[in-house]
This record gives C-alpha cells, sequence and structure tokens, in this order.
C-alpha cells in the first residue's frame, strides 16, 4: 500500500481562479480530512468526511468546498483563489476519523496562487 | 475555545541530553492529546497518543490535566530525532478534527 496519496504534489495558479485537489486513501479507510499548512504554522482543520458526510468544517470560507466520492477519495475545492490561500493542502485519512483510530497524513499539495 | 500552543519554535540540545518538548491545551471536556512528528523530507506521522500510555522511541508524554500540559520528553536525545514536533487536540466539537500547535524544531547536535 502506497500510503495516502494526494495529487498534484505542485500547482501555480492566478488569483480568482479555481483549484481542485484530490486525495486516496489508504485502502479500508473510511474517513479523509484536510488541513491547509502555511509556513511556519501547524496544520489547520478544515474539512472531515466519513461515510461520504461531512463530519466537520474548519473556520475556513465558503469558497473552500469538499466532498468524499463512494471509494472514499475526495477532492478540495477552492474557488475564486486569493493569494493567501497559498499553502501547503495535507490529506489524512483513518479508519473511523475519531480518535481511536490514527490518522495517516499524505505528502501534501503544495499551492502556489500568483 | 480549544488551543495548543507550544511555546518554543525552536529547541536544540547536545546528543545525550534529556529533551522536554512543551505543550499547553485549553479544552472544555476531557482532551485526547497527541504529538505528531515530521522528519525531514518524510510525511507528518503519529508519533504517540496520551490514552495508549505508550513510549515510542524513547519518547513519552504525560497528560498533566492540573496544568493542562502535555510535555513530551526523551531522557537522552538521538540526532536522528531532530525533526518537527506537533502537539494536536482532538476537537470533539467540530467532527474529530485535529487542533494543532506550530510545532517546535528540534536539533540534535553531536
Amino acid at each position: 500500500d502506497a500510503g495516502v496519496t494526494q495529487s498534484p504534489t505542485h500547482l501555480i495558479k492566478t488569483r480568482g481562479q479555481h483549484v481542485t485537489l484530490r486525495c486516496s486513501p489508504i485502502s479500508g479507510h473510511k474517513s479523509v480530512s484536510w488541513y491547509q499548512q502555511v509556513l511556519g504554522q501547524g496544520p489547520q482543520f478544515i474539512f472531515q468526511y466519513y461515510e461520504k458526510e461531512e463530519r466537520g468544517r474548519g473556520n475556513f470560507p465558503d469558497r473552500f468546498s469538499a466532498r468524499q466520492f463512494p471509494n472514499y477519495s475526495s477532492e478540495l475545492n477552492v474557488n475564486a483563489l486569493l493569494l493567501g490561500d497559498s499553502a501547503l493542502y495535507l490529506c489524512a485519512s483513518s479508519y473511523l476519523g475519531t480518535g481511536g483510530s490514527e490518522a495517516f497524513f499524505g505528502q501534501g499539495t503544495r499551492l502556489t496562487v500568483v | 475555545a480549544q488551543r495548543v500552543t507550544q511555546p518554543e519554535k525552536l529547541l536544540s540540545v547536545f546528543k545525550g541530553a534529556p529533551v522536554e518538548l512543551k505543550c499547553n491545551y485549553s479544552y472544555s471536556g476531557s482532551p485526547e492529546l497527541f504529538w505528531y512528528v515530521q522528519y525531514s523530507r518524510q510525511r507528518l506521522q503519529l508519533l504517540l497518543r496520551h490514552i495508549s500510555r505508550e513510549s515510542i522511541k524513547g519518547f513519552t508524554a504525560d497528560l498533566n490535566k492540573g496544568e493542562t500540559s502535555f510535555h513530551l520528553k526523551k531522557p537522552f536525545a538521538q540526532e536522528e530525532d531532530s525533526a518537527m514536533y506537533y502537539c494536536a487536540l482532538e476537537d470533539r466539537n467540530s467532527g474529530y478534527a485535529l487542533n494543532f500547535g506550530k510545532g517546535t524544531s528540534l536539533l540534535v547536535t553531536p
């Protein structure tokens, strides 16, 4: 198993554009979470999905949206990109999505907005 | 509000010296706390969680509810311990999100 995989690894977008980031969880894991990590900060929670339902949402504007597919993979969408959206976006998968099951992180997608 | 504070941005110690990475939290309820580690050019990974009360790679962390702390300790640091360490709190009021501190960069020098 390759672990959690994210695509693309790097991305450059222009202000105002839209971006879609993708995440494939570890086989058998039903929960996917998304985090944003800006330079010098810890990861900040954006969304959690479990069994295709949104379980939690962080303090991010409505420009951020996500979904989880029947195969448990997930997409994070960001509309009307701002310079401040430049960050490393991390995806984490776990079997249950609770503290009882470990969260495994992907390598991240580095988004640069110019 | 739930919050995790790691007061040290950078901690530098000599090989063989004791290490303590500090973590303080604020949470209304019974906290679930974790330490995650990121080695150079590797993914963020779980180091240990307080509910399992285990020692991983010689590291331990004790939850002190009175002081609202979850400091990470190791009696004798090794060069391979050099990494970025994040303390995280599970926020059960927001699904089961992990609320991370800003991280402490540990540098162990020979």
